[in-house]
């Protein structure tokens, strides 16, 4: 039972280039969601699932895409990076969408130039 | 929207001084959750509150919800220096089932 696994841990990007970052878990958890860390700020919701097939906007969407076919994954895309896109991300999820704890990932930590 | 205020955003100690972060709502909340994340790490998951005054303890830490579940409190006892990091709230209020986050609280402790 490996819980939230992220990758990659590191990665820089040109401003442009869009990549895939990916998110699975094995704990047959309900509800997934992506977030951004930047300095002060704490944990801002990018986008979240309740369910395969089904996302939604959270607090910071611009410049980023969702898709969840499966239960267990929940890619985040960069469409066309840019600087104020360099932050730490996160991927957690919990077994259902309210009442339950949340298991967050390793982080990834993105860097736009 | 529902807003998570957190204070202090930063805290120093001695090591064995105490500690305390606070978390206030603009609406009640139908439950509080508290996360700490170690320098460099991801957030874990400490413990939920959901019963109005509710007050519960794990070793050093005592958490508190309160009354009119608006606000809460982590307290730790006689810091050590495996307390460093960053502590947030999540609260999740009654009309959503997306848990909007503290800004967090950093605590510095000093051997």
């Amino acid at each position: 039972n490996a819980g939230v696994t992220q990758t990659p841990k590191f990665q820089v990007l040109k401003t442009g280039q869009s990549m895939t970052l990916q998110c699975a878990q094995d704990m047959n958890h309900e509800y997934m969601s992506w977030y951004r860390q930047d300095p002060g700020m704490g944990l801002r919701l990018i986008h979240y699932s309740v369910g395969a097939g089904i996302t939604d906007q959270g607090e910071v969407p611009n410049g980023y895409n969702v898709s969840r076919s499966t239960t267990e994954d929940f890619p985040l895309r960069l469409l066309s990076a840019a600087p104020s896109q360099t932050s730490v991300y996160f991927c957690a999820s919990s077994l259902t969408v309210m009442n339950t704890e949340a298991f967050f990932g390793q982080g990834t930590r993105l860097t736009v130039v | 929207g529902q807003q998570v205020m957190q204070i202090p955003q930063y805290q120093h100690v001695q090591e064995g001084e105490d500690f305390t972060t606070y978390c206030n709502s603009s609406t009640t909340l139908s439950n509080i959750q508290w996360y700490k994340q170690r320098p460099g790490g991801h957030p874990v998951f400490l413990i939920q509150l959901v019963k109005s005054g509710e007050v519960k303890k794990q070793k050093r830490l005592t958490f508190q919800f309160g009354e009119a579940k608006k606000n809460s409190s982590l307290h730790i006892t006689a810091t050590q220096t495996t307390d460093v990091g960053t502590y947030f709230c999540a609260g999740l209020s009654g009309g959503s089932y997306i848990p909007t986050f503290g800004r967090g609280t950093s605590l510095i402790v000093h051997p």
